[in-house]
Protein backbone atom coordinates (compact mmCIF):
# COMPACT_ATOMS: atom_id res chain seq x y z
CA UNK A 1 0.00 0.00 0.00
CA UNK A 2 1.34 3.36 -0.96
CA UNK A 3 2.14 5.57 2.26
CA UNK A 4 1.97 8.95 1.81
CA UNK A 5 3.12 10.72 5.52
CA UNK A 6 2.53 14.54 6.19
CA UNK A 7 4.73 15.14 9.34
CA UNK A 8 2.03 16.90 11.54
CA UNK A 9 -1.24 16.47 12.06
CA UNK A 10 -2.21 20.29 13.04
CA UNK A 11 -0.04 23.38 13.47
CA UNK A 12 -0.40 26.77 14.92
CA UNK A 13 1.95 29.11 13.32
CA UNK A 14 2.00 33.29 14.32
CA UNK A 15 2.06 35.30 11.33
CA UNK A 16 4.99 36.16 9.77
CA UNK A 17 6.97 33.09 10.76
CA UNK A 18 8.31 31.04 7.80
CA UNK A 19 6.23 27.56 7.86
CA UNK A 20 7.17 24.42 6.66
CA UNK A 21 4.94 21.92 5.62
CA UNK A 22 6.95 18.16 5.10
CA UNK A 23 5.55 15.02 2.58
CA UNK A 24 6.93 11.63 2.42
CA UNK A 25 5.83 8.69 -0.07
CA UNK A 26 7.51 5.79 0.10
CA UNK A 27 6.39 4.23 -3.24
CA UNK A 28 9.07 6.04 -5.63
CA UNK A 29 6.34 8.18 -7.22
CA UNK A 30 7.72 10.60 -9.79
CA UNK A 31 4.98 13.44 -9.28
CA UNK A 32 4.05 14.80 -5.46
CA UNK A 33 1.43 17.71 -5.00
CA UNK A 34 0.39 20.30 -2.44
CA UNK A 35 -3.74 21.34 -2.14
CA UNK A 36 -5.18 23.34 -0.16
CA UNK A 37 -8.72 22.47 0.91
CA UNK A 38 -11.57 25.39 2.30
CA UNK A 39 -14.98 24.77 2.77
CA UNK A 40 -17.05 25.13 -0.12
CA UNK A 41 -14.08 25.49 -2.14
CA UNK A 42 -13.14 22.53 -2.54
CA UNK A 43 -9.32 21.04 -3.37
CA UNK A 44 -7.11 23.80 -4.79
CA UNK A 45 -3.42 22.90 -6.36
CA UNK A 46 -1.01 24.97 -4.81
CA UNK A 47 2.25 23.33 -6.60
CA UNK A 48 3.28 20.01 -8.27
CA UNK A 49 6.41 18.55 -8.85
CA UNK A 50 7.06 15.68 -11.40
CA UNK A 51 11.00 14.84 -10.86
CA UNK A 52 13.75 15.76 -8.43
CA UNK A 53 14.13 19.31 -8.58
CA UNK A 54 11.01 20.19 -11.00
CA UNK A 55 7.95 22.30 -9.32
CA UNK A 56 5.37 23.94 -11.49
CA UNK A 57 3.10 26.42 -9.97
CA UNK A 58 -0.76 24.95 -9.57
CA UNK A 59 -3.83 27.50 -9.45
CA UNK A 60 -2.90 29.09 -6.27
CA UNK A 61 0.83 29.44 -5.13
CA UNK A 62 1.29 33.34 -4.51
CA UNK A 63 2.60 33.03 -1.13
CA UNK A 64 3.64 29.64 -1.54
CA UNK A 65 7.21 27.56 -2.36
CA UNK A 66 8.22 24.11 -2.62
CA UNK A 67 11.61 22.11 -2.62
CA UNK A 68 12.25 19.02 -3.53
CA UNK A 69 15.44 17.78 -3.33
CA UNK A 70 14.67 14.00 -3.02
CA UNK A 71 12.31 12.10 -4.89
CA UNK A 72 10.37 10.87 -1.80
CA UNK A 73 9.82 14.17 -0.28
CA UNK A 74 8.03 17.07 -1.01
CA UNK A 75 8.03 20.42 1.00
CA UNK A 76 5.56 22.98 0.85
CA UNK A 77 6.91 26.51 2.51
CA UNK A 78 5.24 29.74 3.38
CA UNK A 79 8.24 32.43 3.50
CA UNK A 80 5.83 34.72 5.97
CA UNK A 81 2.58 32.95 7.42
CA UNK A 82 -0.68 35.27 6.92
CA UNK A 83 -4.09 34.37 8.51
CA UNK A 84 -5.44 34.06 5.12
CA UNK A 85 -3.25 31.01 4.99
CA UNK A 86 -5.03 29.26 7.72
CA UNK A 87 -6.60 26.13 5.99
CA UNK A 88 -6.38 22.25 5.53
CA UNK A 89 -3.26 21.61 3.77
CA UNK A 90 -3.29 17.71 1.83
CA UNK A 91 -0.28 16.10 0.31
CA UNK A 92 -0.59 13.78 -2.53
CA UNK A 93 1.67 11.94 -4.81
CA UNK A 94 0.85 9.97 -8.25
CA UNK A 95 3.09 7.50 -10.43
CA UNK A 96 3.88 8.71 -13.79
CA UNK A 97 3.38 6.23 -16.29
CA UNK A 98 -0.16 4.95 -15.26
CA UNK A 99 -1.86 7.88 -16.35
CA UNK A 100 -5.00 6.48 -15.34
CA UNK A 101 -3.46 6.52 -11.48
CA UNK A 102 -5.73 7.97 -8.40
CA UNK A 103 -3.55 10.76 -6.90
CA UNK A 104 -2.51 8.92 -3.42
CA UNK A 105 -3.35 11.14 -0.59
CA UNK A 106 -1.52 11.86 3.28
CA UNK A 107 -3.95 12.71 6.11
CA UNK A 108 -3.67 16.39 5.67
CA UNK A 109 -1.94 19.14 8.03
CA UNK A 110 -4.58 21.57 9.51
CA UNK A 111 -2.46 25.31 9.71
CA UNK A 112 -3.89 27.99 12.10
CA UNK A 113 -1.88 31.20 11.50
CA UNK A 114 -2.62 33.44 14.69
CA UNK B 1 -10.52 25.16 -18.58
CA UNK B 2 -11.85 22.15 -17.42
CA UNK B 3 -14.26 22.34 -14.15
CA UNK B 4 -15.85 20.05 -12.30
CA UNK B 5 -18.98 21.15 -10.08
CA UNK B 6 -20.61 19.11 -7.38
CA UNK B 7 -24.29 21.18 -7.03
CA UNK B 8 -24.99 19.08 -3.74
CA UNK B 9 -23.56 20.82 -0.79
CA UNK B 10 -25.04 18.51 1.43
CA UNK B 11 -26.93 14.91 1.29
CA UNK B 12 -28.63 12.51 3.45
CA UNK B 13 -29.61 8.92 3.05
CA UNK B 14 -30.92 6.65 5.23
CA UNK B 15 -28.93 3.12 6.54
CA UNK B 16 -29.24 0.72 3.94
CA UNK B 17 -31.23 2.73 1.25
CA UNK B 18 -29.60 4.21 -2.17
CA UNK B 19 -28.33 7.46 -2.79
CA UNK B 20 -26.73 9.12 -5.90
CA UNK B 21 -24.03 12.28 -5.14
CA UNK B 22 -23.87 14.58 -8.76
CA UNK B 23 -20.95 15.87 -10.37
CA UNK B 24 -21.28 17.77 -14.02
CA UNK B 25 -17.69 18.70 -15.81
CA UNK B 26 -16.60 20.62 -18.10
CA UNK B 27 -13.90 20.13 -20.82
CA UNK B 28 -13.00 20.09 -24.63
CA UNK B 29 -10.99 16.95 -24.52
CA UNK B 30 -12.51 13.55 -25.59
CA UNK B 31 -9.92 11.45 -23.33
CA UNK B 32 -9.77 11.68 -19.78
CA UNK B 33 -10.60 10.06 -16.83
CA UNK B 34 -12.95 10.98 -13.81
CA UNK B 35 -12.56 9.99 -10.12
CA UNK B 36 -14.68 9.95 -6.89
CA UNK B 37 -13.02 10.02 -3.68
CA UNK B 38 -14.45 10.17 -0.18
CA UNK B 39 -12.76 11.78 2.60
CA UNK B 40 -14.37 10.38 6.22
CA UNK B 41 -13.60 12.85 9.64
CA UNK B 42 -10.45 11.06 9.79
CA UNK B 43 -9.34 13.57 6.68
CA UNK B 44 -7.75 9.96 4.63
CA UNK B 45 -8.76 11.14 1.24
CA UNK B 46 -9.64 7.53 -0.31
CA UNK B 47 -10.14 6.82 -3.96
CA UNK B 48 -13.97 5.30 -4.40
CA UNK B 49 -14.11 4.18 -8.12
CA UNK B 50 -12.43 5.41 -11.07
CA UNK B 51 -13.64 5.92 -15.04
CA UNK B 52 -11.75 6.34 -18.45
CA UNK B 53 -13.64 8.54 -20.69
CA UNK B 54 -13.28 5.91 -23.58
CA UNK B 55 -14.77 2.93 -21.66
CA UNK B 56 -18.75 3.23 -22.25
CA UNK B 57 -19.41 0.47 -19.61
CA UNK B 58 -19.85 2.03 -16.10
CA UNK B 59 -17.66 1.25 -13.33
CA UNK B 60 -18.58 -0.85 -10.34
CA UNK B 61 -16.87 -1.47 -7.05
CA UNK B 62 -18.89 -3.24 -4.53
CA UNK B 63 -22.00 -0.87 -3.41
CA UNK B 64 -20.61 1.73 -5.28
CA UNK B 65 -21.23 2.66 -9.23
CA UNK B 66 -21.39 5.13 -11.01
CA UNK B 67 -23.74 6.60 -14.24
CA UNK B 68 -21.45 8.18 -16.81
CA UNK B 69 -22.71 10.08 -19.97
CA UNK B 70 -20.34 11.51 -21.60
CA UNK B 71 -22.15 13.98 -23.69
CA UNK B 72 -24.09 15.31 -21.13
CA UNK B 73 -20.44 15.46 -19.07
CA UNK B 74 -22.10 13.71 -16.10
CA UNK B 75 -20.64 11.23 -13.50
CA UNK B 76 -22.97 10.33 -10.71
CA UNK B 77 -21.94 7.97 -8.42
CA UNK B 78 -24.75 5.82 -6.28
CA UNK B 79 -24.00 4.23 -3.41
CA UNK B 80 -26.41 1.43 -2.67
CA UNK B 81 -27.18 -0.39 0.81
CA UNK B 82 -25.88 2.86 2.67
CA UNK B 83 -23.80 1.97 5.75
CA UNK B 84 -22.85 4.55 8.46
CA UNK B 85 -19.48 4.36 7.24
CA UNK B 86 -20.00 5.79 4.23
CA UNK B 87 -20.66 8.94 6.18
CA UNK B 88 -17.93 11.66 4.29
CA UNK B 89 -17.39 14.10 2.19
CA UNK B 90 -17.03 12.99 -1.08
CA UNK B 91 -15.13 14.79 -4.02
CA UNK B 92 -15.60 14.12 -8.12
CA UNK B 93 -11.79 14.65 -9.91
CA UNK B 94 -11.11 14.98 -13.10
CA UNK B 95 -7.63 14.59 -15.36
CA UNK B 96 -7.30 15.24 -19.18
CA UNK B 97 -5.27 11.82 -20.45
CA UNK B 98 -2.69 14.24 -22.38
CA UNK B 99 0.86 12.93 -21.57
CA UNK B 100 2.79 15.44 -19.98
CA UNK B 101 -0.76 16.51 -17.85
CA UNK B 102 -0.50 15.92 -14.18
CA UNK B 103 -3.29 18.08 -12.78
CA UNK B 104 -6.40 17.07 -11.40
CA UNK B 105 -9.12 19.05 -11.19
CA UNK B 106 -11.94 18.86 -7.66
CA UNK B 107 -15.18 19.60 -7.17
CA UNK B 108 -16.57 21.67 -4.09
CA UNK B 109 -17.19 18.33 -2.50
CA UNK B 110 -20.64 16.96 -0.99
CA UNK B 111 -21.13 16.35 2.54
CA UNK B 112 -22.89 12.92 2.65
CA UNK B 113 -25.05 12.18 5.98
CA UNK B 114 -26.08 8.55 6.77
CA UNK B 115 -28.70 8.23 9.16
CA UNK B 116 -29.70 4.92 11.38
Amino acid sequence: DVKVTQSSRYLVKRTGEKVFLECVQDMDHENMFWYRQDPGLGLRLIYFSYDVKMKEKGDIPEGYSVSREKKERFSLILESASTNQTSMYLCASSPRIRRNSPLHFGNGTRLTVT
Amino acid sequence: AQTVTQSQPEMSVQEAETVTLSCTYDTSESDYYLFWYKQPPSRQMILVIRQEAYKQQNATENRFSVNFQKAAKSFSLKISDSQLGDAAMYFCAYRQATSGTYKYIFGTGTRLKVLA
